[in-house]
């Protein structure tokens, strides 16, 4: 079936750096979505990127879908506290009958101020 | 708009005991996906229901159950509780497939001992 690994499991930040996290797929996808899940808290929507090489930005994060539609990246300029969680990707599959979803493990992001 | 609810949201279950989770999602979202997250596992798939029918099932064995009602609420059961189900479980609605995204509830973290 459909894996989505994500790398680094964990990363630590002064504030002020950036900081990038990787999702790759084993199968091309329909989609990608990314979802931050703060400490204690559930996990949140932030996106989801469709089109081959698409790049969105919200404020300082950017936001990018590979060409081959098999792997996204997350990049955070200037890191902030606020910005500290778990940051997940989550693979979109439209080739059965049914869309189905697949998480990465996600990556943990601390800041330090 | 109220967001995803989840009840109730902390369980202490004994091994062997039953459990039933409840969820009711975002008015007019149709679609109800369940979660079971663990910190070495991440957020793993346990099944969706759209319309009362379930679309999509993940990997867990039959101990693990749900069903949706006709007001699209949704509840899933845990069945001869083992040790290794303590986990958040975590709630996801959407209006379709998800493929515009999931809003998650907060949880119920249920701790068997």
């Amino acid at each position: 079936g459909q894996q989505v690994m994500q790398i680094p499991q964990y990363q630590h930040v002064q504030e002020g750096e950036d900081f990038t996290t990787y999702c790759n797929s084993s199968t091309t996808l329909s989609n990608i979505q990314w979802y931050k899940q703060r400490p204690g808290g559930h996990p949140v929507f932030l996106i989801q990127l469709v089109k081959s090489g698409e790049v969105k930005k919200q404020k300082r994060l950017t936001f990018q879908f590979g060409e081959a539609k098999k792997n996204s990246s997350l990049h955070i300029t200037a890191t902030q506290t606020t910005d500290v969680g778990t940051y997940f990707c989550a693979g979109g599959d439209s080739g059965g009958s049914n869309y189905k979803l697949t998480f990465g493990k996600g990556t943990l992001l601390t800041v330090n101020p | 708009k109220a967001g995803v609810t989840q009840t109730p949201r902390y369980l202490i279950k004994t091994r062997g005991q039953q459990v039933t989770l409840s969820c009711s999602p975002i008015s007019g979202h149709r679609s109800v996906s369940w979660y079971q997250q663990t910190p070495g596992q991440g957020l793993q798939f346990l099944f969706e229901y759209f319309s009362e029918t379930q679309r999509n099932k993940g990997n867990f064995p039959g101990r693990f159950s749900g069903r949706q009602f006709s007001n699209s609420r949704s509840e899933m059961n845990v069945s001869t509780l083992e040790l290794g189900d303590s986990a958040l479980y975590l709630c996801a609605s959407s209006l379709g497939q998800g493929e515009d995204g999931y809003t998650f509830g907060s949880g119920t973290r249920l701790t068997v001992v």
